[in-house]
């Protein structure tokens, strides 16, 4: 979706390597989310944040990091990668006031963990 | 665990149909919303209803909420090929920090 964007689209990483999916938006919402999309759990919060410098966990935050020192990037980062953590991730953004319109979502990032 | 549950999880109908799909929670809310999902694609923002609503409607979609029950409907008249995708309700379980919690989802096909 024009205006916030996720890299990479596809990432092929190795067991207990770190790597980092970047989100970017063009709006300067306030809320930002991370989700991930597995076959029969639907879509599962990870973490979410409310504005810069604040961020709060969601259902799987485990072996997961964030930051949000800027408003317009969220990025995801996973310490040391397992095959459980293989799947789509999705970044979302929100803003405070404009709740009718809901989440825009991004692409998703396919990411296999081998 | 989930929030929200939709039912059925699949459905598939011939083109000009009605296509009816249902979530049920588990907490109380103060709104809900549908997305839809194109395959491969990220969720798209449908419509919204807030708990002191019942019903509401855009184009052909038509949304109901029943908070005594903790359920909502999805019903989309006259559907087109285009319409196939996946359909997620989101609920914010009364969280005030606009933290949606989303269903497994309901794969609709329409056949032309």
């Amino acid at each position: 979706d024009a205006g916030i964007t996720q890299s990479p689209r596809y990432k092929i990483t190795e067991t207990g390597r770190q790597v980092t999916l970047m989100c970017h938006q063009t709006w300067s919402h306030s809320y930002m989310f991370w989700y991930r999309q597995d076959l029969g759990h639907g879509l599962r919060l990870i973490y979410y944040s409310a504005a810069a410098d604040i961020t709060d966990k969601g259902e799987v935050p485990d072996g997961y990091v964030v930051s949000r020192s800027k408003t317009e990037n969220f990025p995801l980062t996973l310490e040391s990668a397992t095959r459980s953590q293989t799947s789509v991730y999705f970044c979302a953004s929100s803003e405070a006031g404009r709740l009718n319109y809901g989440y825009t979502f991004g692409s998703g990032t396919r990411l296999t963990v081998v | 665990s989930q929030q929200g549950e939709e039912d059925p999880q699949a459905l598939s109908i011939q083109e000009g149909e009605n296509a009816t799909m249902n979530c049920s929670y588990k907490t109380s809310i103060n709104n809900l919303q549908w997305y839809r999902q194109n395959s491969g694609r990220g969720l798209v923002h449908l419509i919204l209803i807030r708990s002191n609503e019942r019903e509401k409607h855009s184009g052909r979609l038509r949304v109901t909420l029943d908070t005594s029950k903790k359920s909502s409907s999805l019903l989309i008249t006259a559907s087109r090929a285009a319409d196939t995708a996946s359909y997620f309700c989101a609920t914010d379980a009364l969280t005030g920090t606009y933290k949606y919690i989303f269903g497994t989802g309901t794969r609709l096909k329409v056949l032309a």
